[in-house]
């Protein structure tokens, strides 16, 4: 079954403490992005990956960082979280990268993380 | 930059009833447009698409025309069902994905 799965599903934290939140597609997309929403914000993208080892910026990407090792995962970091990181993440894959129509984008189930 | 500007919620209705979710867009060049689905508890799913001026996308009864006279792609349907509550994103691609800020929809028996 195609799927993007994140983990863990919900983490509750303290400020400062380093996490990892795991994405991982069985797709062999190219494409991986992660967003955060927030509400009246809809979902804001933080990174995105256009293929192993290439990464770049989205709209909010302070206070995260990524990797792209290797082609199926796209582990989100974040190295001192900030109450402001409260939030609920989703880890999206695409095929060909969102530069050709008609390309549809994969969810994972979310992560709802609480940084106190 | 591209955006997309959607109808504040929440929208309540009764079962069978008419629903219109308004979704407007501003981009540069010729996006494709999606709406996407998130039931509680999971993540998003493509509801319907549709990647030129006047196409028409649809699933499950919901339906929405890609009209660039006026950067629209508001979704319908015609007869709501309990099932359908849910949150409603309207995105466009272009160079990249943006979406909405979503529209909660809450169909009541």
């Amino acid at each position: 079954e195609a799927q993007v799965t994140q983990n863990p599903r919900y983490l509750i934290t303290v400020t400062g403490k380093k996490l990892t939140v795991t994405c991982s597609q069985n797709m062999n997309h190219e494409y991986m992005s992660w967003y955060r929403q927030d509400p009246g914000l809809g979902l804001r993208q933080i990174y995105y990956s256009m293929n192993v080892e290439v990464t770049d910026k989205g709209d909010v990407p302070e206070g995260y960082k990524v990797s792209r090792k290797e082609k199926r995962n796209f582990p989100l970091i974040l190295e001192s979280p900030s109450p402001n990181q409260t939030s609920l993440y989703f880890c999206a894959s695409s095929s060909r990268g969102f530069a050709f129509m008609n390309t549809e984008a994969f969810f994972g189930q979310g992560t709802r993380l609480t940084v106190v | 930059g591209d955006s997309v500007t959607q109808m504040e919620g929440p929208v309540t209705l009764s079962e069978e009833a008419f629903l219109t979710i308004n979704c407007t867009y501003t981009a540069t060049g010729y996006p494709s447009l999606f709406w996407y689905v998130q039931y509680p508890g999971e993540g998003l799913q493509l509801l319907l698409k549709a990647t030129k001026a006047d196409d028409k996308g649809s699933n499950k009864g919901f339906e929405a025309t890609y009209r660039k006279e006026t950067t629209s792609f508001h979704l319908e349907k015609g007869s709501v069902q309990v099932s359908d509550s849910a949150v409603y994103f309207c995105a466009l691609l272009n160079n990249d994905m943006r979406f909405g800020a979503g529209t909660r929809l809450t169909v009541k028996p």
